[in-house]
């Protein structure tokens, strides 16, 4: 079956552009994950989905992060006024209702920022 | 907070050698545990699990328990093969109240050579 996807695979931006991540979850998947993996900083949460609670934004790392989940399937990740320090591959994951445990990751998308 | 610690490596080995790569984690609780593989050019991966002290998570070869009196979770695998070479990532999920994010170490690059 379909996995997460996401797109682009690769985006590079100029140095205070925005930008727009988009993700795909998994069918039927009700809690949808953002993270980002860096060089610097390893593999950290961004911001996580559940149905139509409040999202869990204490990931995000300045205010020119905002992430969005549309009609409880599609997200997109915006990064306004983009830095240098963006620079990294940003993942999405899904999981199953109730299955917290079982988190699917997309393919994640390289940004680069000139 | 939850934190999680991994042998950085980089590791390389002979095929067929012993695989020990060692993670401890600190966190409130009991929280669940996780072996994540990625393989090149690959999305993230779930190898296996552990949910509870005591428990033994094991998938293609690879095994870890759950100590808790060590707060530790240690990948193993008896033989190794040159397809096993990736980046392997240990993590944890709280069992905090809404805690649903993963929280991972920074990684061990495993090589392996014929």
């Amino acid at each position: 079956g379909a996995g997460v996807s996401q797109s682009p695979s690769n985006k590079v931006t100029e140095k205070g552009k925005d930008v727009e991540l988009r993700c795909d979850p998994i069918s039927g998947h009700t809690a949808l994950y953002w993270y980002r993996q860096s060089l610097g900083q390893g593999l950290e949460f961004l911001i996580y989905f559940q149905g139509n609670s409040a999202p869990d934004k204490s990931g995000l790392p300045s205010d020119r992060f905002s992430a969005e989940r549309t009609g409880g399937s599609v997200s997109t990740l915006t990064i306004q006024r983009t830095q240098q320090e963006d620079s990294a591959v940003y993942l999405c994951a899904s999981s199953p209702p109730r299955e917290y445990n079982e988190q699917f990751f997309g393919p994640g998308t390289r940004l680069t920022v000139l | 907070g939850d934190s999680v610690t991994q042998m950085e490596g980089p590791v390389t080995l002979s095929e067929e050698a012993f695989l020990t790569i060692n993670c401890t984690y600190t966190a409130t609780g009991y929280p669940s545990l996780f072996w994540y593989v990625q393989y090149p050019g690959e999305g993230l991966q779930l190898l296996l699990k552990a949910t509870k002290a005591d428990d033994k998570g094991s998938n293609k070869g690879f095994e870890a328990t759950y100590r808790k009196e060590t707060t530790s979770f240690h990948l193993e695998k008896g033989s190794v093969q040159v397809s096993d070479s990736a980046v392997y990532f240990c993590a944890l999920r709280s069992r905090s109240q809404g805690a649903q994010k993963l929280v991972f170490g920074q990684g061990t690059r495993l090589t392996i050579n014929p």
